[in-house]
This record gives C-alpha cells, sequence and structure tokens, in this order.
C-alpha cells in the first residue's frame, strides 16, 4: 500500500498568517499519460465528516474558499492556507487515489496561535 | 444539496456483525461510486471499499475482503455496509461517501455522509 506521511503532525499559526501542511507519499501518485497527481486533501472539524478541499493536487473543490491552494507533484505536496481564518481551525488529511486501496495521511491539527 | 444520511450507532459483541446504512438523495444514484472509510480513534482514515452504484461491482481492501460486504438497493437509492466477525479493534466511526465524478475510476470523494459510530464490547 501506499504510505501517506504528513508533516507537522500539529501546526499553531496566527490569523492572517500563512500555514502550510506537507504531504509525502511512499511513491509517486503522478499519473504520466494524464499528467494528474492523484492526491486529495481533506479538511474534519470536531465531529463532522471530513470535506473535501483539494483533488488533484491543485484543484479546489466547489465552494472553498480560493485562500486553500494545493501543490506539489510526484511524491512530495503541500496544503496552503494564504490567510488562517479562525474557522480552518480543523484536522486535515491527505489521500493518494493513484493505487488501491486509496490510503490517508495521519493527519495535522491545525490550531490557532 | 446531495446528501449521504447513515443508519444510527451501534453496538455490537465480538463475533457478531454489523449493517450500516447510507440512504442518498438528490442525485442520480446509479451514476455515482459509493466508498465505506473507517476512522478509528486516534488512527488515521481507513479505505474499506467501494461498489459502482449502477451494476453492483465491488472492489475491497485487502484488509476486510474475507469479512465485508457492500450492497446497494437501487429503488431505496441506499448503499449498506456489513462488516461480520467484529472484534474490539473494529469499534470504530464508519463513514459512506459519494465519488466525486460518475465514473467507476479512482478519485477523490465527496461528499460523506455524517458517520455512525459501532462500537464492539462484550
Amino acid at each position: 500500500d501506499f504510505v501517506m506521511t504528513q508533516s507537522p503532525d500539529s501546526l499553531a499559526v496566527s490569523l492572517g498568517e500563512r500555514a502550510t501542511i506537507n504531504c509525502k507519499s511512499s511513491r509517486s501518485v503522478l499519473y504520466n499519460s494524464q499528467n494528474k497527481n492523484y492526491l486529495a486533501w481533506y479538511q474534519q472539524k470536531p465531529g463532522q465528516p471530513p470535506k473535501l478541499l483539494i483533488y488533484w493536487a491543485s484543484t479546489r473543490a466547489s465552494g472553498v474558499p480560493d485562500r486553500f491552494s494545493g501543490s506539489g507533484s510526484g511524491t512530495d505536496f503541500a496544503l496552503t492556507i494564504s490567510s488562517l481564518q479562525a474557522e480552518d481551525v480543523a484536522l486535515y488529511f491527505c489521500q493518494q487515489y493513484y493505487g488501491t486501496p486509496p490510503t490517508f495521511g495521519q493527519g495535522t491539527k491545525l490550531e490557532l496561535k | 444539496q446531495v446528501r449521504l444520511v447513515q443508519s444510527g450507532a451501534e453496538v455490537k459483541k465480538p463475533g457478531a456483525s454489523v449493517t450500516v446504512s447510507c440512504k442518498t438523495s438528490e442525485y442520480i444514484f446509479t451514476a455515482y461510486p459509493i466508498h465505506w472509510v473507517r476512522q478509528v480513534p486516534g488512527q488515521r482514515l481507513e479505505w474499506m471499499g467501494w461498489i459502482t452504484a449502477g451494476n453492483g461491482n465491488t472492489k475491497y481492501s485487502q484488509k476486510f475482503q474475507d469479512r465485508l460486504s457492500i450492497t446497494r438497493d437501487i429503488s431505496a437509492n441506499t448503499a449498506y455496509m456489513e462488516l461480520s466477525g467484529l472484534r474490539s479493534e473494529d469499534t470504530a466511526i464508519y463513514y459512506c461517501a459519494r465519488g466525486l465524478v460518475s465514473t467507476p475510476t479512482p478519485q477523490a470523494i465527496d461528499p460523506w455522509g455524517q458517520g455512525t459510530l459501532v462500537t464492539v464490547s462484550s
């Protein structure tokens, strides 16, 4: 199985500041013939299910604010929140869907400083 | 607005089976796959399997291959996940979620049901 490793495990950022979460895959999730990275990011708030933020590594899901962006290719990816808002405090997961089974990172807890 | 509404919390004894339902609305049920993912407290999300709602084809994670069954009832726009041979390590929140696109290909998943807590305890 693909192993997804996120860093850091937790992150404290001040309101209005930038937050960056990293995700590394044990194998490339780039499908060369399509030039697509099979990588998604999810946000989960306490007591709620995950919500899709980013897919194909950098495509924002419908309704997701443009302060969220995804980058990277192959095995190394990042989720960036350009200006942290209070409602962004949550757990964030990356997921690869290149291989079966799809696998998730361990999660990064984003808190306010 | 697409909705996935799951059945309520369950408490089961070791060795028993549990079935969780996932009733969908506001989209064409047969057009999108349904995935099942679980979240054991303190652990990462774990994909269990999926069903192509149109033809009923399924694919399971090898980890659950021997004791997982995912089915669907087209007339009820509902998918089901049955896990047998329960053990304490199966205590988790179980989620259904729809595939993002209407093809049975690798894809992100959204939206998700609200989750069903299954507790396995003697």
